[in-house]
Order: C-alpha cells, then structure tokens, then sequence
C-alpha cells in the first residue's frame, strides 16, 4: 500500500476538464511541497508540477494544481490525447524521512 | 542540455549485487541532489534513496537501509547504485534523477534464476 491514495484509474474526452486527486497526511502533504509526475507508456516520469502548484518551463497551462491540508489535486483542463499516461503525486515525508508516492492514477482518454 | 545517462540493463541471480551508474552532463555535478527510484513492473514509482554530489552525504529509505549504498565520483560527475542480495522482488526500472526534475533513460535489472 502507498502512503499517499490515489484513484487506480481516471478518464475523460477530448476537451473535457479532469481532476485527479492525492490524500495524505500531515507528515507529509500536510506538512511538505507537492510534486506530480506524468509517465507516458514506456517512458521515464516527467516533473509536471513542484512546490505545490509550479510548472517547470514548457509544461503546457493546461496543467494546474492545488493543495490543500492533507490533500492535493492535478487538474487537467482542455484533455488532449497525449495527455493519456500514468500521473503519480510525491511528496517528503517527515516520519519516513523519505520520499513518498502515490500509487499512480492511470488516465484514459476516451 | 542536462543530460542523465545510465548503464544498461542487467540480469542477475539471487544473492548477487548489481550497480547501476548514472553519468550527469549540462550542469554542475555538485550542486543537485541525486535520487534514485524504482519502478517493479506494472508498479507505481518507489524512492529508494538519494546522495548529496558534494560531499557525498546519503539518505535512504528504511525499505533498503540494509542492502543499498549511493556514491559519486564528482571527477567524472557519475552517481552509482549498489544493491546487494538481490532477490526477484528487486526486478524494475532503476531510475536516477536530479532532484526529481531530470530523469534518466531507467535501468532495466532483472533478478532470476
């Protein structure tokens, strides 16, 4: 089991707004930055969101985030199909000293 | 451009130990943290650890306390991962990446009899 709950599996159709959503703890979100990670099919993870609610340069606006208390939430707005991938949100862990992650929502695009 | 390469894949038996490198380019080695994470097949992402390229300070997580050692060789700005009695649950993806930000290309290591 992950220390963060992710829904195994999301969907949407081309243009919609979709939300996927992180719950957690206060030794973690509650506490520390959100991150979320997108992973295409056969790929490596890529940084989609940091501190919480930034995107690294080139990440389309499309992709926004929130956090709040022991929760956070990815919300992609505009769904195209090569938004169509794996999304995992990863946060520090102060019990754990470490990092943790959720277990991954899979996003179809329907 | 920043750049993570790692070494390719590799099977091993159980009880053996594998090292996975990870050679940084297109930027300064030492000024970024340096994870590494996992991902068995099918499976979601899991943190194994991270090495501080200037000094070498590590952080591990408790899972692999025991078996696992990060290094660097600032001199060919390289970070390694040493896993050692192996067993089949250790088979995925080994993925070292800068900060979380930068993620190389993954080592496939495949643990079998």
């Amino acid at each position: 089991q992950s220390v963060l709950t992710q829904a195994p599996s999301a969907s949407g159709t081309p243009g919609q707004r979709v939300t996927i959503s992180c719950s957690g703890s206060s030794s973690n979100i509650g506490s520390n930055s959100v991150s979320w990670f997108q992973q295409l099919q056969g790929s490596a993870p890529k940084l989609l969101i940091y501190s919480n609610t930034q995107r690294p340069s080139g990440v389309p606006e499309r992709f926004s985030a929130s956090k709040s208390a022991t929760s956070a939430s990815l919300a992609i707005s505009g769904l195209q199909s090569e938004d169509e991938a794996d999304y995992y949100c990863g946060v520090w862990d102060d019990s754990q000293q470490g990092w943790v992650f959720g277990g991954g929502t899979k996003l179809t695009v329907l | 451009q920043v750049q993570l390469v790692q070494s390719g894949a590799e099977v091993k038996k159980p009880g053996a130990s594998v090292k996975v490198s990870c050679k940084a380019s297109g930027y300064t080695f030492t000024n970024y943290l340096m994870h590494w994470v996992r991902q068995a097949p099918g499976q979601g992402l899991e943190w194994m650890g991270l090495v501080n390229p200037s000094g070498g300070s590590t952080t591990y997580a408790q899972k692999f306390q025991a078996r696992v050692t990060m290094t660097r060789d600032t001199s060919t700005s390289t970070v390694y991962m040493d896993l050692t009695n192996l067993r089949s649950e250790d088979t995925a993806v080994y993925y070292c990446t800068r900060a979380l930000g930068i993620w190389g290309q993954g080592t496939l290591v495949t643990v079998s009899s």
